[in-house]
């Protein structure tokens, strides 16, 4: 059972433009989502995370737009620039109130961007 | 401050053969968490492991087991190596404050294996 599902699986998108990705998760205990960045041969890193209880999230170029009562979270990147070519991940977990530290991950989306 | 610090990077085995990976947290984090990543299943958990104690663990077979030290690093064993073991084993370690909910993962780069 897939409990967090991550569209498109790729994405290609000219510079200046804007990046959207979407994810849908099942498990309504959850309460911390996360978007990872990866590039080739690294490790995923942290790019923005939000909390249920507020509706979006900004920083810089990078938008986590949040709605809970469809279950579905969306990573918006404005001005998209060729460095932002990479992986992206959504991720979703529940952070407190037991021992369930697992993060579980989207299939991820392959963002390419061309100059 | 260093980052997570994982090794080896790269390393072929062959079936049946066991394979040990190790994994140095970041200074002052406790807890350490696995996970395998494969083109067609993605980012997987594995397990979690917190003060030498495994708090979590992933759906995957016995084969795959791991623990951690005193004084956090943590190395994860796979035996009787099959050649769909072949992926991308990522460590993440992050600091758990007492009592407090799990903070930010740090990954480190990986180390991927390749089953022959």
């Amino acid at each position: 059972q897939q409990q967090v599902k991550q569209s498109p699986q790729s994405l290609i998108v000219q510079k200046g433009g804007i990046s959207i990705i979407n994810c849908a998760y099942e498990n309504t205990a959850f309460d911390y989502f996360p978007w990872y960045q990866q590039f080739p041969g690294k490790g995923p890193a942290l790019l923005i995370a939000i909390r249920p209880d507020v509706s979006e999230k900004k920083e810089g170029r990078f938008t986590i737009s949040f709605n809970k009562s469809a279950k579905q979270f969306s990573l918006h990147i404005m001005d998209s620039q060729p460095g932002d070519s990479a992986t992206y991940f959504c991720a979703a977990s529940r952070r407190s109130g037991g021992s369930n530290y697992k993060l579980t991950f989207g299939k991820g989306t392959l963002l390419t961007v061309n100059p | 401050k260093a980052g997570v610090t994982q090794t080896p990077r790269y390393l072929i085995k062959t079936r049946g053969q066991q394979v040990t990976l190790s994994c140095s947290p970041i200074s002052g984090h406790r807890s350490v968490s696995w996970y395998q990543q494969t083109p067609g299943q993605g980012l997987q958990f594995l397990f979690e492991y917190f003060s030498e104690t495994q708090r979590n663990k992933g759906n995957f077979p016995g084969r795959f087991s791991g623990r951690q030290f005193s004084n956090s690093r943590s190395e994860m064993n796979v035996s009787t190596l099959e050649l769909g073991d072949s992926a991308l084993y990522l460590c993440a370690s992050s600091l758990m404050l007492a009592g407090g909910p799990v903070g930010e993962l740090f990954f480190g780069e990986g180390s991927r294996l390749t089953v022959l």
